[in-house]
């Protein structure tokens, strides 16, 4: 049971417009969220956090949007650059310690 | 400032063998995690310890086992290995005493190979 789903397995984006990368969720429980980019063979590397009290988070050329009735958070990339191009994964904070993580959406700016 | 590092770095290993994974955390961070991340899905959650105790602990069979010693550096055993625990073995620190919203910082991974 998929309770974080990244449905897009794979984005292209022109560099300099703008990524947006989806996260859907089932979970009501679900009170924390996160952002991770990872590249080949590294681990992967925060991004970006909100709370389920927000409905918006900033953090320079990122932003993370939630819609709470929606089960839904999406995460924005403005201006996308070459170097953004990694797999990108969204979790989910279930109690107090455990991760839930999407299967990941491979995003590549096109130059 | 070292980040998290993880040894070995790939690991091959046959069916029914026992494999040891180490991890040294953040200087100052307190809790460990580990996560199995296989092909194609998103890391999973195996285990966290914090200040030498289990936390809490994903829906993983017996055969993992994890300890963290004085000096917050962290083992994950798995016994008994079967292919399907080929994956990349990640482990992840965070300061730990925020609990869940602490940020968690992760090392590059242990790449296991089960033939």
């Amino acid at each position: 049971d998929q309770q974080v789903k990244q449905n897009s397995p794979s984005l292209s984006v022109q560099e300099g417009r703008i990524s947006i990368l989806n996260c859907d969720y089932t979970n009501s429980m679900f009170d924390y969220f996160l952002w991770y980019k990872k590249y080949p063979a590294e681990g992967p590397t925060f991004l970006i956090s909100i709370s389920s009290i927000k409905d918006k988070n900033e953090d320079g050329r990122f932003t993370v949007f939630l819609n709470k009735s929606a089960k839904h958070l999406s995460l924005h990339i403005v201006p996308s650059q070459p170097g953004d191009s990694a797999v990108y994964f969204c979790a989910a904070l279930l109690g107090t310690y455990k991760y839930i993580f999407g299967t990941g959406t491979r995003l590549k700016v096109l130059a | 400032d070292a980040g998290v590092t993880q040894s070995p770095t790939h690991l091959i290993k046959t069916r029914g063998q026992h494999v040891t994974l180490r991890c040294s955390p953040i200087s100052g961070h307190k809790s460990v995690s580990w996560y199995q991340q296989v092909l194609g899905q998103g890391p999973q959650f195996i285990f966290q310890y914090y200040e030498k105790e289990e936390r809490g602990r994903g829906n993983f069979p017996d055969r993992f086992s994890a300890r963290q010693f004085p000096n917050y550096s962290s083992e994950l055993n798995v016994n008994a290995l079967l292919l399907g625990d080929s994956a990349l073995y990640l482990c992840a620190s965070s300061p730990g005493s925020n609990w869940g919203t602490d940020t968690q910082y992760f090392g590059p991974g242990t790449r296991l190979t089960v033939l």
